[in-house]
């Protein structure tokens, strides 16, 4: 079975200052990954994915991931963080095999990402 | 372009009643979810579907039933409410095709009292 663990349920940076936030996943094959942002009372968007074709992603408002199979992580990260990017941020995989997981996403638990004047 | 339109946005259910939550999608997609999330746990899977017709159970599913009647439309039921199932429900869909991604309608903030 996947599962998704990220590291650190907030994460508070300053304005301009980087932003990284962790991603780890548990699979016994390389699934397809991505990361998903939710703004207050909205729904999720997708920020990125990975699917085998590049281990460095870069995804919209700046924001890349990179796919590091050893370490089985996906980190985000984001050189210069703005105000607009506070946000409640997912990291979900896939299973890649067989094609039989339907594109069913496991999710991680959320990192909310706070971003100080 | 309304991609994915969930109804109600908000509900407060009694204990023990009904009630449906509609989810319709334009883009033609034959794979359609529903998932719940709660605090610090992310988002669960309860039931899924690969086509019309078709439903299958996700990682939650007990207290809990879908229809897909219509290939655009994926319906999740709760026959009798508990507290347990106060959640946001979000509802996705993506194509049967190669690795897309899912698209996810706004939410339904459903509070069983």
């Amino acid at each position: 079975a996947q599962s998704v663990t990220q590291l650190g349920s907030h994460v508070s940076v300053s304005e301009g200052a980087l932003v990284l936030l962790r991603c780890n996943y548990s699979s016994s094959v390389p699934p397809y990954l991505f990361w998903y942002v939710q703004y207050p009372n909205q729904g999720l968007q997708l920020l990125l994915k990975y699917t085998s074709a590049a281990t460095l992603v870069k995804g919209i408002n700046g924001f890349e991931a990179e796919f590091k199979k050893s370490e089985t992580s996906f980190h985000l990260t984001k050189p210069s963080a703005h105000m607009s990017d506070a946000a409640e941020y997912f990291c979900a995989v896939s299973e890649t095999s067989g094609g039989t997981s339907y594109g069913k996403l496991t999710f991680g638990q959320g990192t909310i990402l706070t971003v100080h004047p | 372009n309304a991609g994915v339109t969930q109804t109600p946005k908000f509900r407060v259910l009694k204990t023990g009643q009904s009630m449906t939550l509609l989810c319709a999608q334009d883009m033609n997609h034959e794979y359609m979810y529903w998932y719940r999330q709660d605090p610090g746990m992310g988002l669960r899977l309860i039931h899924y579907s690969v086509g019309e017709g078709t439903t299958a159970k996700g990682e939650v599913p007990d207290g809990y039933n879908v229809s897909r009647l219509k290939k655009q439309n994926f319906l999740l039921g709760l026959e009798s409410a508990a507290p347990s199932q106060t959640s946001v429900y979000f509802c996705a869909s993506r194509t049967g095709q190669g690795n897309t991604e899912a698209f996810f309608g706004q939410g339904t903030r459903l509070t069983v009292v």
